[in-house]
């Protein structure tokens, strides 16, 4: 099926370890977005690519780092986890300029940081 | 301070009524706006986009508004349905860049 797949669903980290989501997209879309989602906080940017070979900070992108691998993946890495990063981390995509509809998300990622 | 402002409170409403849902937003001038559906424990889907020189989009039973003088936008799901009992979200791209600022979302319960 055609969309956004994210790995792992589900994650349980220590304070301290690392890890690395991963993100594909299979629409060709240029542009990749990775979200946080907490209660009472909505969906905040963390980290965005606009085509290949890029990527710029959202709005809370301290304590993580993003590669832009090809056109289709798009990975968020935490070098060191901390109990403030759990949350449901989703990944999404988009065709930008005039052909613009909105974003495709995936099923997201659930942390937990013990 | 809140860019987005959705109606935190959930909104109960009879099956077949119309549900209103209200999006407001402060010092931005977006090109357009997007509504998005999320259901527990999934990501947000996209229903509808709006540009700034578009007052009214319709998709099916759905209708949006966008009044860029009051600075809103109105989602309405006419004859609305228990399965649409969700949290729909408003985003806007503050600076024409593509990149979506969303709403904390208004969950909508449709009771049969």
């Amino acid at each position: 099926n055609a969309g956004v797949t994210q790995t792992p669903k589900f994650q349980v980290l220590k304070t301290g370890q690392s890890m690395t989501l991963q993100c594909a997209q299979d629409m060709n879309h240029n542009s990749m977005y990775w979200y946080r989602q907490d209660p009472g906080m909505g969906l905040r940017l963390i980290y965005y690519s606009a085509s290949e070979g890029t990527t710029d900070k959202g709005e809370v992108p301290n304590g993580y780092n993003v590669s832009r691998l090809n056109k289709r993946e798009f990975s968020l890495r935490l070098e060191s986890a901390a109990p403030s990063q759990t949350s449901v981390y989703f990944c999404a995509s988009s065709e930008e300029g005039p052909k613009r509809v909105g974003y495709t998300f995936g099923s997201g990622t659930r942390l937990t940081v013990v | 301070s809140q860019k987005i402002e959705q109606n935190s409170e959930a909104l109960n409403i009879q099956e077949g009524k119309t549900a209103t849902l209200t999006c407001n937003y402060t010092n931005y001038s977006p090109a357009y706006l997007q509504w998005y559906r999320q259901d527990p424990g999934r990501g947000p889907v996209f229903l509808l986009l709006i540009r700034e020189n578009e007052k009214e989009k319709r998709k099916e039973r759905l209708k949006v508004t966008f009044d860029t003088t009051l600075k809103q936008s109105l989602f309405h799901i006419t004859a609305s349905q228990p399965a649409d009992s969700a949290t729909y979200l408003c985003a806007l791209d503050e600076s024409n860049t593509g990149k979506l600022i969303f709403g904390q979302g208004t969950t909508l319960q449709v009771k049969p």
